[in-house]
């Protein structure tokens, strides 16, 4: 079985640039979710998704940050401009019945 | 606040030895509870999950937890730490048992000496 595939492994941008992650989930796996890790912190939920509809935004930077995820498949999260308290690892998860499966996360680094 | 505490930042451990991570949490119910793994440069690794029944659970590479209700607590332990273990370990919760919001902890880094 395929894990969750993302894209880039790493990514330096100025601030007030523009980035975006993509995510392929595990197939089948309806739930899809974006997580912000600051070095030294745990996963901060982003956004959560149940096929291609919102289940929790409410923590993401809404003036900045946006998320879709077209035909409830995989998904891009991007940032637009960028922040240098951005920096930060992009993890995407999907999960099956209360398991999560992660992704190998995109490290981003504003400068 | 609700929240999920690991209290211990950075734990060091000599190889063989046993090891516990604290785990505590602060939600009215019982939440289902998790113990994930990080190592360096990767994504995090589901090590065991609690949802009702027998209290002690049994995980992957040798790691068990206990949940106990009356300290909020879901500690997790292993007899004999390998040098492989060094890596970030996080303890989340999904707090209401319905939605599937994942809440992690702040992580407890553990570092193994030869």
């Amino acid at each position: 079985e395929a894990g969750v595939a993302q894209s880039p492994r790493y990514k330096i941008i100025e601030k007030r640039q523009s980035v975006a992650f993509w995510c392929n989930p595990i197939s089948g796996h309806a739930t899809l979710y974006w997580y912000q890790q600051i070095l030294g912190q745990g996963p901060k939920l982003l956004i959560q998704f149940q096929n291609n509809g919102v289940v929790d935004d409410s923590q993401l930077p809404k003036d900045r940050f946006s998320a879709e995820r077209l035909k409830g498949v995989d998904s891009t999260l991007k940032i637009q401009p960028a922040k240098l308290e951005d920096s930060a690892v992009y993890l995407c998860a999907s999960s099956f019945v209360y398991e999560q499966f992660f992704g190998p996360g995109t490290r981003l680094t504003v400068l | 606040a609700q929240s999920v505490t690991q209290p211990d930042i950075h734990i060091t451990v000599s190889e063989g030895a046993s090891l516990e991570l604290r785990c505590n949490y602060s939600y009215g119910a019982t939440p289902y509870l998790f113990w994930y793994v990080q190592s360096p440069g990767q994504g995090l690794q589901l090590l065991l999950k609690y949802f009702s029944g027998d209290t002690l659970v049994q995980g992957i590479k040798g790691f068990e937890a206990e949940f106990k209700r009356s300290q909020s607590s879901f500690n997790l332990r292993k007899p004999s730490v390998h040098w492989s273990d060094a890596a970030e370990y996080f303890c989340a919760v999904v707090p209401d048992n319905y939605g599937q919001n994942f809440v992690f902890g702040p992580g407890t880094r553990l570092s193994v000496l030869p």
